[in-house]
């Protein structure tokens, strides 16, 4: 049963446009939520987070909305760039100093030039 | 600099020949976790350990074995590889506690024949 689901497999955007990365979860204990960037030959590295005291939050080109009702979050990129090209994780953990990460599939996105 | 290192970066062996793979933090963490990623599977958590030796299952710590005898490291063993484990595997850490930031190392690129 997978808790964090990251339905679409890629997304393809131009350069200068928003992208948008959708992640959604099933487990209602989660709390905090992070996205991860991964660059082929390269371990995950740390995006953005955000608390479900939040709805919202900003990152420079990257913001994070957070929808518990929906429980449904989203990654916005503005403008993206093609550097901004990798795979895309999200990541959900329920709170305890033991609690583990719960990652999705990823997604791949391409910004093309 | 702060930093999680793995070795082998690439390992080709052949079934049932025993080998390790070796994590190392500098960052001082307590919590060290395995996960192997796998084409459409994303993360999957292998084992965990919470601080010297305290280690835990994960999602799929079938022909795996663990062991943190020092904060620094935390070695992967597979006694008798299979093919089914031919994968990328991925060390990482980060101190217990709300922030739940993990830093990942650059990735072990496993392949059992």
């Amino acid at each position: 049963d997978q808790q964090v689901k990251q339905n679409s497999p890629s997304l393809s955007v131009q350069e200068g446009r928003i992208s948008i990365l959708n992640c959604d979860y099933t487990n209602s204990m989660f709390d905090y939520f992070l996205w991860y960037k991964k660059y082929p030959a390269e371990g995950p590295t740390f995006l953005i987070s955000i608390s479900s005291i939040k709805d919202k939050n900003e990152d420079g080109r990257f913001t994070v909305f957070l929808n518990k009702s929906a429980k449904h979050l989203s990654l916005h990129i503005v403008p993206s760039q093609p550097g901004d090209s990798a795979v895309y994780f999200c990541a959900a953990s329920a709170s305890g100093a033991n609690s583990k990460l719960t990652f999705g599939k990823g997604i791949t996105l391409s910004v093309r030039p | 600099e702060a930093q999680v290192t793995q070795n082998p970066r690439y390992l080709i062996t052949v079934t049932g020949k025993k080998l390790t793979v070796t994590c190392s933090q500098n960052m001082n963490h307590e919590y060290m976790s395995w996960y192997r990623q796998d084409p459409g599977l994303g993360l999957r958590q292998i084992y965990y350990s919470m601080n010297v030796e305290v280690t835990d299952k994960g999602d799929v710590p079938e022909g795996y074995k663990v062991s943190r005898k020092e904060k620094r490291n935390f070695p992967l063993i597979l006694e008798s590889p299979s093919p089914n484990q031919t994968s990328l595997y991925f060390c990482a850490s980060r101190w217990r506690g709300t922030d739940y930031e993990q830093y990942f190392g650059p990735g072990t690129r496993l392949t059992v024949t």
